[in-house]
């Protein structure tokens, strides 16, 4: 079975300052990752994904992650938010022969003027 | 291309009610899930379809059963609403193999009164 941890429920960041949205997970067998983004009364978009190959991941709206395989963790990153990025994130784990994708509680982002 | 489309939006339902909750994907994805989502507990999943045919319990599946119709549409239904059953759902869809993300819809606002 997986598991994911979002370690932190709640961040506030003003704007033009770096985010980091930390994310652990725990698994018996390979994994894929993944971060999903949630704007208020949306359904959940893929922000970005890791398979294999380079342990640093880029996606969309300038948001990054850093797969680490030792510390079997996979932090979300941006150098600097916007207003716009006020947004709820969801960090998933699902076994490389699956679709079933195990969630994370979610982290909001709140990002102030 | 719609992609998953749910249907109704927002329900209101008294104890003991019924009703079914309509999901369809045009994307020709294998695997199809049901979600519920309640504040700071992240998404759980409720049922899911790993292909036409078939379909799976999830993390939460009682008080609710599923239907897989067709490979497009997949219906969860509530046969006897509970106020405990008040939340926001979210439907699904993916290839089904692992390295692929799902595709959310829109999500139903249900109230069980």
């Amino acid at each position: 079975a997986q598991s994911v941890t979002q370690l932190d429920s709640q961040v506030p960041v003003f704007e033009e300052a770096p985010v980091e949205l930390r994310c652990n997970y725990s698994s018996s067998v390979s994994v894929y990752l993944f971060w999903y983004v949630q704007y208020p009364n949306q359904g959940l978009q893929l922000l970005l994904k890791y398979l294999s190959g380079s342990t640093l991941v880029k996606g969309i709206n300038g948001f990054e992650a850093e797969f680490n395989k030792s510390q079997t963790s996979f932090h979300l990153r941006k150098p600097s938010v916007h207003i716009s990025d006020t947004a709820e994130y969801f960090c998933a784990v699902t076994r490389t022969n699956a679709g079933k994708s195990t969630f994370g509680d979610g982290t909001t982002l709140t990002v102030k003027p | 291309n719609a992609g998953v489309t749910q249907t109704p939006k927002f329900q209101v339902l008294k104890t003991g009610q019924s009703m079914t909750l309509q999901c369809a994907q045009d994307m020709n994805h294998n695997s199809m899930y049901w979600y519920r989502q309640d504040p700071g507990m992240g998404l759980r999943l409720i049922y899911y379809s790993a292909s036409e045919g078939t379909t799976d319990k999830g993390e939460v599946p009682n008080g609710y059963n599923v239907s897989r119709l067709n490979k497009r549409e997949f219906s969860l239904r509530l046969e006897s609403a509970a106020p405990s059953q008040t939340s926001v759902y979210f439907c699904a869809s993916n290839t089904g193999t692992g390295g692929n993300e799902q595709f959310f819809g829109p999500g139903t606002r249900l109230t069980v009164l």
